[in-house]
């Protein structure tokens, strides 16, 4: 069955940077595109960023753009998040989550159980 | 970039009821919008993408539709288990927006 499994979260200071990964199995993670999506607490989903099956092609929200990084590792089955400079609106928890597609503009039909990053001094 | 305006943001309706949830893209997004149930404490779940095809796994009582650029999503028999917020996602174009979603409780 598909899984997708977070890691990386943790408290971490404004301005400061932090690394989220996401491990996918029981699919060909080759034949599908990636996304991250995060939710503030007690708020709605926000769309981070997204890369197709082959990391080419890269997609970011604005509030991401030019701060964070998205990249995928297609011989370990990996996804990662390089958040860097920080801020408190980005605490929230974060969730790996499967594109439907390969190119990287569709749908989200799995998702991991999220990773909460909190950002606070 | 496309916004998408979900309304109302909390309802409460009886069970038996049949309840409607709109979302309004700013822009044509043809037919590709998606439905999402998210219980609470859990993780978010597809229910309905490219405005209608329902998940296997849900009830026939789900169902999408569309008017131009306005989204419905009508649960037809409102049940216990429906309590949820339900979110609305452009999936024609980045940046992949969701609406602010809907809070369905019972009344």
């Amino acid at each position: 069955q598909v899984q997708l499994e977070e890691s990386g979260g943790g408290v971490v200071q404004p301005g400061r940077a932090l690394r989220l990964s996401c491990a996918a199995s029981g699919f060909s993670f080759t034949n599908h595109a990636m996304h991250w999506v995060r939710q503030a607490p007690g708020k709605g989903l926000e769309w981070v960023a997204g890369i197709s099956y082959d990391g080419l092609n890269k997609y970011f929200a604005d509030s991401a753009r030019g701060r964070f990084a998205i990249s995928r590792d297609n011989s370990k089955n990996t996804l990662d998040l390089q958040m860097n400079s920080l801020r408190a609106e980005d605490s929230a928890v974060y969730f790996c989550a499967r594109g439907w597609d390969m190119l990287g503009e569709g749908y989200f039909d799995y998702w991991g159980q999220g990773s909460l990053v909190t950002v606070s001094s | 970039d496309i916004q998408m305006t979900q309304s109302p943001s909390s309802l409460s309706a009886s069970i038996g009821d049949s309840i409607t949830i709109t979302c309004r893209a700013s822009q044509d997004i043809s037919y590709h919008l998606a439905w999402y149930q998210q219980k609470p404490g859990k993780v978010p779940n597809l229910l309905i993408y490219s405005t209608s095809t329902l998940l296997s796994g849900f009830p026939s009582r789900f169902s999408g539709s569309r008017s131009g650029t306005d989204f419905t999503l009508t649960i037809s028999s409102l049940q216990p288990e429906d309590v949820a917020t339900y979110y609305c996602q452009n999936h024609h174009s980045a940046p992949l927006t969701f609406g602010g979603g809907t809070k369905v409780e019972i009344k």
